[in-house]
């Protein structure tokens, strides 16, 4: 089975504040994606980043970095300098594909609110 | 180039009455998948299709909800007869099945009120 854990319902920081979002995944599949997405309050599901199971280096995209582990099965999201346009619902997904299985599987997604 | 585009943004409409939603695809791809959101139950996959052909359809809630692809720039889902519990916002999504491309890109979304 496939499945994603986002502990963190709901964050709220104040601007200029550093966040972690954290996603635990489980999968038997050895070739795999992890994903994460942006919903901000307009409603679109907005495309952040893409990770396979064989890259493991961090990525860091501006403000933006990720950290994947698959020794704990992780891949966090972390907002360096929090600005209030970050405040969303961020979802981390995963797409595996053993036995031509290739649904993209969302976690319950983390409500990040930046205050002013 | 044009993203996913869905129809339509908004629609409410009263219980019982058929409901159609419609998506076109990015150009291209050769998946599509049709996803349910809903407070209580998150992201739900509803169905997929490769090729136009539907590969898996047990997200389907239930008789009421069919889809359909006829062409690979067409889909639809159908809901008859609605009912309150189907409001949701519903999204299409696509997918180039190739290592390099395996992101799914997703649609705005089409904003269902069954009242």
């Amino acid at each position: 089975a496939q499945k994603v854990t986002q502990a963190q319902t709901e964050i709220s920081v104040v601007e200029k504040e550093d966040v972690t979002l954290d996603c635990v995944y489980e999968t038997r599949d050895t070739t795999y994606y992890l994903f994460w997405y942006k919903q901000p309050p307009s409603g679109e599901l907005v495309f952040l980043i893409r990770r396979n199971s064989f890259d493991e280096q961090n990525e860091i995209s501006g403000r933006y970095s990720w950290n994947f582990q698959k020794s704990t099965s992780s891949f966090n999201f972390t907002i360096t300098a929090s600005q209030v346009v970050d405040s969303a619902v961020y979802f981390c997904a995963l797409r595996g594909f053993s036995g031509g299985y290739n649904k993209l599987i969302f976690g319950a997604g983390t409500r990040l609110a930046v205050h002013p | 180039d044009a993203g996913v585009i869905q129809s339509p943004r908004h629609e409410v409409t009263e219980m019982g009455q058929e409901v159609t939603l419609r998506c076109k695809p990015i150009s291209g791809h050769d998946y599509l998948f049709w996803y349910r959101q809903t407070m209580m139950r998150g992201l739900e996959l509803l169905i997929y299709f490769n090729n136009n052909v539907p590969i898996d359809d047990s997200g389907m809630p239930e008789d009421r909800f069919s889809a359909k692809m006829p062409n690979a720039s067409f889909s639809t889902l159908k809901i008859q007869p609605s009912e309150p519990r189907d409001s949701a916002v519903y999204f299409c999504a696509s997918s180039l099945s190739s290592s390099s491309g395996n992101t799914i890109y997703f649609g705005e979304g089409s904003w269902l009120t069954v009242v």
